[in-house]
């Protein structure tokens, strides 16, 4: 079965800082991979997902990711937050298609941006 | 098109009393997920249907929850004699097939006094 950790559970930002979330998973076979961010009183908007392919993932609002299979990794960068970026911002894995079918969502990062 | 759409958008109930959610899919999409999300906690996983296969219903906290799906449309999640612990944000997602991207709903916030 497949597992999320995320590393902070809430992390702290200055603006025009460089933001990190960081995401772990455990698979037993090749993933997808997701980030998902929730905006105070949103649902939930999918933000990058990485299938196959280019390991770097480009997502909406500057966000991008990078699979690093031999980390086991899917950590979350953007090179300058805005105060915009506050949210929750999960992670996600889940199995790729004929293997099996859940999501399996990490507990979740909040990201606060400082003024 | 149009997106997810969960009804009714607040429910508040009094405890013991059955409740039913609502989950309209994005229509062609095979795949119905239900969440539960507590207060400044992540998406707990309750049940996932898949086309006409048997649902997986591992995650449902207890009996006292269930959930429908026809064909590949609607879907109910009931929990009976609702109790406090059940006070959250119930949410639904589709996706075209299993492994694809998940496009949730605004979800159902349930209040049980």
């Amino acid at each position: 079965a497949q597992s999320v950790t995320q590393l902070g559970s809430h992390v702290s930002v200055s603006e025009g800082a460089l933001v990190l979330l960081r995401c772990n998973y455990s698979s037993s076979v090749p993933p997808y991979l997701f980030w998902y961010v929730q905006y105070p009183n949103q649902g939930l908007q999918l933000l990058l997902k990485y299938t196959t392919g280019a390991t770097l993932v480009k997502g909406i609002n500057g966000f991008e990711a990078e699979f690093k299979k031999s980390e086991t990794s899917f950590h979350l960068t953007k090179p300058s937050a805005h105060m915009s970026d506050a949210a929750e911002y999960f992670c996600a894995v889940t199995l790729r298609r004929g293997y099996g079918q859940n999501f399996v969502f990490g507990p979740g990062t909040r990201l606060s941006v400082l003024p | 098109g149009a997106g997810v759409s969960q009804s009714p958008s607040n429910k508040v109930t009094e405890k013991g009393k059955d409740v039913e959610l609502r989950c309209d899919p994005i229509s062609g999409h095979t795949a119905l997920y239900w969440y539960r999300q507590r207060l400044g906690q992540g998406l707990e996983f309750l049940i996932y249907f898949q086309g006409n296969s048997a649902p997986d219903k591992s995650g449902l906290p207890s009996d006292r929850f269930s959930a429908e799906r026809t064909g590949e449309s609607v879907s109910t999640l009931t929990i009976q004699r609702t109790q406090q612990e059940d006070s959250a944000v119930y949410l639904c997602a589709s996706s075209l097939t299993s492994g694809d991207t998940q496009y949730f709903g605004p979800g159902t916030r349930l209040t049980v006094l």
